[in-house]
């Protein structure tokens, strides 16, 4: 079945680490995006890709760094530098650009700063 | 910049119960808006995607109108189950941007 996947389900990182958290998508998609989803606040756009070795940053890009090497992959660095990380983040991917088709999501990765 | 607005933030119904959920965007300039629905801990499923030329969509109990010139979309669930509970959120795209989500509308449906 295609879809999106991201790992891991759950993240736990200490003070001063950099982690990473996967989204790879078997839909041959060529648009993917990462969103940052805190309570009461909804999805935040933090980082997008349209084509492979091309990224645009979000509205909260800071903290934050990613990579598009492959057109599956999309993985999301957060670095020391993001202050408040605790969050659920989702990854999506979209055919055809930003806005002729619909979004298609994963599980998400909930990350915690222990 | 696009903003969306989902009212109500909370909605508790019985079983049974038709209901109305709304959505509300201030740049009308849109390709298309987006349906979800989240449940707790987990990804956004889809469920409705409208096209700009489109008024409405329906899937199963679910309809979705949408009025671009207003700025408005609303998500009608019919009969509703304990199983629709979850939160329901409305998303579009705009100019070159990627979607611009609501808040959500967090829904309980009662047995």
């Amino acid at each position: 079945d295609g879809g999106i996947t991201q790992s891991p389900k759950y993240l736990f990182r200490k003070e001063g680490q950099n982690v990473t958290l996967s989204c790879e998508q078997n839909l041959n998609h060529d648009a993917m995006y990462w969103y940052r989803q805190d309570p009461g606040q909804g999805l935040r756009l933090i980082y997008y890709s349209q084509i492979v070795n091309d990224f645009q940053k979000g509205d909260i890009a800071e903290g934050y760094s990613v990579s598009r090497e492959k057109k599956e992959s999309f993985p999301l660095t957060v670095t020391s530098a993001q202050k408040n990380p605790t969050a659920f983040y989702l990854c999506a991917s979209s055919t055809k650009g930003l806005a002729d088709y619909g979004y298609t999501f994963g599980s998400g990765t909930r990350l915690t700063v222990v | 910049k696009q903003e969306v607005t989902q009212i109500p933030a909370a909605l508790s119904v019985p079983e049974g119960e038709n209901l109305v959920l709304n959505c509300s965007f201030t740049d009308s300039a849109i390709y298309n808006l987006q349906w979800f629905r989240q449940d707790p801990g987990k990804g956004l499923t889809s469920l409705l995607l409208i096209q700009s030329s489109q008024r409405e969509q329906t899937s199963g109990r679910l309809n979705a109108s949408l009025d671009k010139s207003s700025g408005r979309s609303t998500l009608y669930i019919a009969a509703s189950q304990p199983g629709d509970s979850a939160t329901y959120l409305c998303a579009v795209p705009s100019g070159n941007t990627p979607l611009v989500f609501g808040k959500g509308t967090r829904l309980s449906v009662i047995a």
